[in-house]
């Protein structure tokens, strides 16, 4: 149990373009799912915090024009990185917390590794 | 605010050998603490995590932590190691219930355990 997907699991576009990740939760709700970015030999960096059916909570730093965050249901939200530049290549991964779960436990996705060129 | 500090970036072992990793919080309010575990181009598995009780946790793959509240720690141990155990290992921690911070995890730096045959 508590599997989260992601998809694609690694894009590759062009500099101006937009992408959508998607990250689902396959047998259990998420009122709340969490977006990280983490560059090569880094850590986890959290990006925002998306609440179903609600707007995401932007962490500092983090341009909410650029990385667009919906969550319109509870197995399912997308991060649209809009107007990607190299700089925005990175492996963005997402976790899903089971509602009501003890903890807000955290299952985490394979994630996507994205690449601007 | 909260802090991590993953005090090894790099541990070398020999396979069937113990292993210890270190992990050090800072937090100005009550933590729930966790281990996740990275393999190359994956998402994070939960190995164990500590919210109340009993300060000696067990996860999967025969791991074991031990909080410790007076010295801020959170390390995690390993009787005998095998080579599938060579991946990269990272603490966090997230406030508890009822505090801003519930739910969004902090992690450390990241530690690479490398087991040798």
């Amino acid at each position: 149990g508590a599997v989260v997907s992601q998809h694609p699991s690694w894009v590759i576009c062009k500099s101006g373009t937009s992408v959508k990740i998607e990250c689902r939760s396959l047998d259990f709700q998420a009122t709340t799912m969490f977006w990280y970015r983490q560059f090569p030999k880094q850590s986890l960096m959290l990006m925002a915090t998306s609440n179903e059916g609600s707007k995401a909570t932007y962490e500092q730093g983090v341009e909410k024009d650029k990385f667009l965050i919906n969550h319109a249901s509870l197995t399912l939200s997308t991060l649209t990185v809009t107007s990607a530049h190299p700089e925005d290549s990175s492996f963005y991964i997402c976790s899903a917390s089971p509602s009501g779960s003890r903890g807000n436990t955290q299952y985490f996705g394979p994630g996507t590794r994205l690449t601007v060129l | 605010a909260q802090s991590v500090t993953q005090l090894d970036s790099q541990v070398p072992v020999f396979e069937e050998a113990p292993v210890e990793l270190r992990c050090n919080y800072s937090s100005s309010v009550s933590v729930y603490l966790f281990w996740y575990v990275q393999y190359p181009n994956q998402g994070l598995q939960l190995l164990l995590k500590y919210l109340s009780g009993s300060t000696l946790v067990k996860g999967i793959n025969g791991f074991e932590a031990e909080f410790n509240k007076s010295q801020t720690s959170f390390h995690l141990r390993k009787p005998s190691v095998h080579i599938s155990d060579t991946a990269e290992y990272f603490c966090a921690v997230s406030g508890t219930a009822g505090g801003t911070s519930y739910g969004k995890l902090t992690f450390g730096q990241g530690t690479i355990l490398t087991v040798h045959p």
